[in-house]
């Protein structure tokens, strides 16, 4: 089975700290994903990386930034944390490129920022 | 218009009845479509992806895509109590790896 790990289930930092989000899978996936998920405005992608040491921009990067050294582990990093970015955070792994690939969620990391 | 769209729900169905689900989507491009199941306070599970025409059967879940329509619906038979949650409808488009979602169904099988 796929194992994406998430760092923290809950974390309460404050405005203006700097704030990361740490993800891990354990099965050699290629691609990796950060989304948020907020009421009524369902999943949003963040960022998303195909490659170690690549990255590129989903739908909301504004306020985010993104780390892959390592093909297993993708990090998120809200630079200066503002309470809009209270949300869950939701890091997810797929295997390749091909269109058939699913993605596979970790359990998530419920963020509020006071 | 929204690229994936589901009606919000709730839906709710009586214990043993068949629950359908229905997603439509804008990109006529959209390849591959998957279906994934998230209880309140969890993350999203996968239950199924279909990528061709027709119906896709797995133990209760049945997904049907028809492209030429352009949606994509997911059935549950036999519901059960236990299938309560949001279903997520996802499709990815012909190039890249990013999958656009739908906001959700809810879905309420009662007793």
């Amino acid at each position: 089975d796929v194992k994406v790990t998430q760092s923290s289930r809950y974390l309460v930092k404050r405005t203006g700290e700097k704030v990361f989000l740490e993800c891990v899978q354990d099965m050699d996936h290629e691609n990796m994903f950060w989304y948020r998920q907020d009421p009524g405005l369902g999943l949003r992608l963040i960022y998303f990386s195909y490659d170690v040491k690549m990255k590129e921009k989903g739908d909301i990067p504004e306020g985010y930034s993104v780390s892959r050294e390592k093909k297993e582990r993708f990090s998120l990093i809200l630079e200066s944390a503002s309470t809009n970015q209270t949300s869950m955070y939701l890091c997810a792994s797929s295997l390749s490129q091909a269109s058939n690939q699913p993605q596979h969620f970790g359990d998530g990391t419920r963020l509020s920022i006071l | 218009q929204k690229e994936v769209e589901q009606n919000s729900g709730p839906l709710s169905v009586p214990e043993g009845a068949i629950a359908s689900l229905n997603c439509t989507y804008s990109d006529r491009g959209s390849q591959s479509f998957f279906w994934y199941r998230q209880y309140s306070g969890k993350s999203p599970e996968l239950i199924m992806s279909i990528y061709s025409n027709g119906d896709k059967e797995d133990g209760r879940f049945t997904a049907q895509l028809n492209k030429a329509s352009q949606y994509v619906s997911l059935l549950i038979r036999d519901s059960q109590p236990s299938d309560s949650a949001t279903y997520l409808c996802a499709r990815r488009a012909n190039a890249g790896n990013m999958l656009t979602f739908g906001g959700g169904t809810r879905l309420m099988v009662k007793p």
